[in-house]
């Protein structure tokens, strides 16, 4: 298994402003994936954080504006650059364990309100 | 786009097993099924996967067809706590969400 905790769990933001959201892991883990759900709505996968290199973003999510970091094999960073009120929703991280097709744990989520 | 097509909602009485369908006829071969649940504002919770054959563990029992291209997730026994969304999804690699169910468990 895997505890995630995420930083912040929640924020209210000022426009135009970014906000960095740490997400560290407990044990070393292979696979680590940001989401965005917004209000009322599943979750969206924005990218796939690799160890060492660049993310790996999914269609719609660009790097200038979610600029991903994984300097190790717990830890992860998320960054909403430039935000507008249609950013608010909560963040969440994601790990998986082990080899690929195993369960995934997610942490609790950074709820932000960009105002 | 998820791959899953499930129900938007479903209510089942306490103490009685919930059964939730899943069709996923586009499914390919090395597409495992997962089942998540996602309780108010809480992050997704792991709860059974698997690839061809039924599972079961503590939590639920996952029936897949012959063809894999539906599943039913039961929970046996169904309680309060068991009240969230669930999220049927078809994957090899990572995770795509789509709408999911809402259980509504009720006394």
């Amino acid at each position: 298994s895997a505890v995630i905790s995420q930083k912040p769990s929640r924020d209210i933001c000022q426009r135009g402003t970014s906000l960095t959201i740490q997400c560290q892991v407990d044990s070393q883990v292979t696979m680590m994936f940001w989401y965005r759900q917004q209000p009322g709505q599943s979750l969206t996968l924005i990218a796939t954080a690799n160890q060492g290199s660049e993310a790996t973003y999914e269609s719609g999510f660009v790097i200038d504006k979610f600029p991903i970091s994984r300097p190790n094999l717990t830890f992860s960073t998320l960054t909403v650059s430039n935000m507008s009120p249609e950013d608010s929703s909560i963040y969440l991280c994601s790990v998986e364990v082990g080899t690929v097709n195993t369960e995934a744990f997610f942490g609790q989520g950074t709820r932000l309100t960009v105002v | 786009d998820a791959k899953t097509t499930q129900p938007t909602s479903m209510d089942c009485a306490e103490g009685r097993a919930a059964n939730l369908p899943c069709n996923h006829s586009t499914i390919s071969g090395n597409e495992y099924v997962y089942w998540y649940r996602q309780i108010h504002s809480q992050g997704p919770q792991y709860i059974i996967h698997g690839l061809k054959n039924n599972e079961t563990n503590e939590m639920a029992s996952l029936i897949i067809t012959e063809d894999r291209k539906s599943s039913t997730l039961i929970l046996p026994h169904a309680t309060l706590r068991d009240t969230a969304v669930y999220y049927c999804i078809v994957s090899y690699h990572k995770l795509v969400f789509g709408a999911g169910t809402i259980l509504r468990v009720k006394s």
